[in-house]
């Protein structure tokens, strides 16, 4: 039973390029969630979707970034026009109910040039 | 605003000693409590978490204990073994219906526990 697949684990993107990361929920989970890790930081909340609906996007930013989780395939995290600040590690995680506790992929390191 | 606040950055314990990890949060629409364990370069992992009905629970060498009232809880491991070293995040949860009808979790900066052999 595989776990929440994150590719890639490292992005490299020069400022003003586009960053897209894939996030493939465990088999059975329709809850994902997305999370941002800055260095010597916890994890902060960005997005949180189910099957083709957008449920919380308190914690995105409100430029730039966009999220989506299609009826097939995986979650895409997408951020346009990246910029120095958005150098960080992305976190993924899916559950299969909202009450269930959310289990995390390895994350996507994005650096920007 | 910090809303979990993991007070001491590490923690360093002998080999089968007690390890006792501390979290504190201002939040009372939080309904559980979990905790997750992160090696570096993967992502968190799962460990254990406690219902805001509940003020302990255990689970092998693993309890954690809830003191509602003053917004604490704590993570203890006891026997450590050096294969416990890794950075530990306290993570509540808010209630349904709640922060925008989503059970998102809060985390804290984490508390990086080194077990010496």
């Amino acid at each position: 039973n595989a776990g929440v697949m994150q590719n890639p684990r490292h992005l490299v993107r020069r400022r003003g390029q586009e960053a897209r990361l894939r996030c493939s929920p465990m088999k059975g989970h329709s809850h994902v969630y997305w999370y941002r890790q800055l260095p010597e930081e916890g994890l902060k909340f960005m997005v949180y979707l189910q099957k083709e609906n957008i449920i919380d996007e308190s914690g995105m930013p409100k430029e730039r970034f966009s999220a989506e989780f299609p009826k097939e395939g995986p979650s895409i995290l997408r951020i346009q026009q990246v910029v120095r600040g958005d150098s960080a590690a992305y976190f993924c995680a899916s559950s299969p109910t909202a009450q269930q506790p959310q289990h995390f992929g390895d994350g996507t390191r994005l650096s920007i040039l | 605003d910090q809303q979990v606040k993991q007070n001491s950055p590490s923690l360093s314990v002998q080999e089968g000693r007690i390890s006792i990890l501390n979290c504190d949060y201002t939040n009372s629409m939080f309904d559980y409590f979990l905790w997750y364990k992160k090696y570096p370069a993967e992502g968190p992992t799962f460990l254990i978490s406690i219902s805001s009905i509940k003020d302990k629970n255990e689970d092998g060498r693993f309890t954690v204990f809830l003191n509602k009232s003053a917004k604490h809880l704590s993570l203890h491991i006891v026997p450590s073994q050096p294969g416990d070293s890794a950075v530990y995040f306290c993570a509540p949860r808010f209630i349904p219906g709640t922060q925008g009808g989503s059970e998102k979790l809060v985390f804290g900066k984490g508390t990086k526990l080194t077990v010496n052999p």
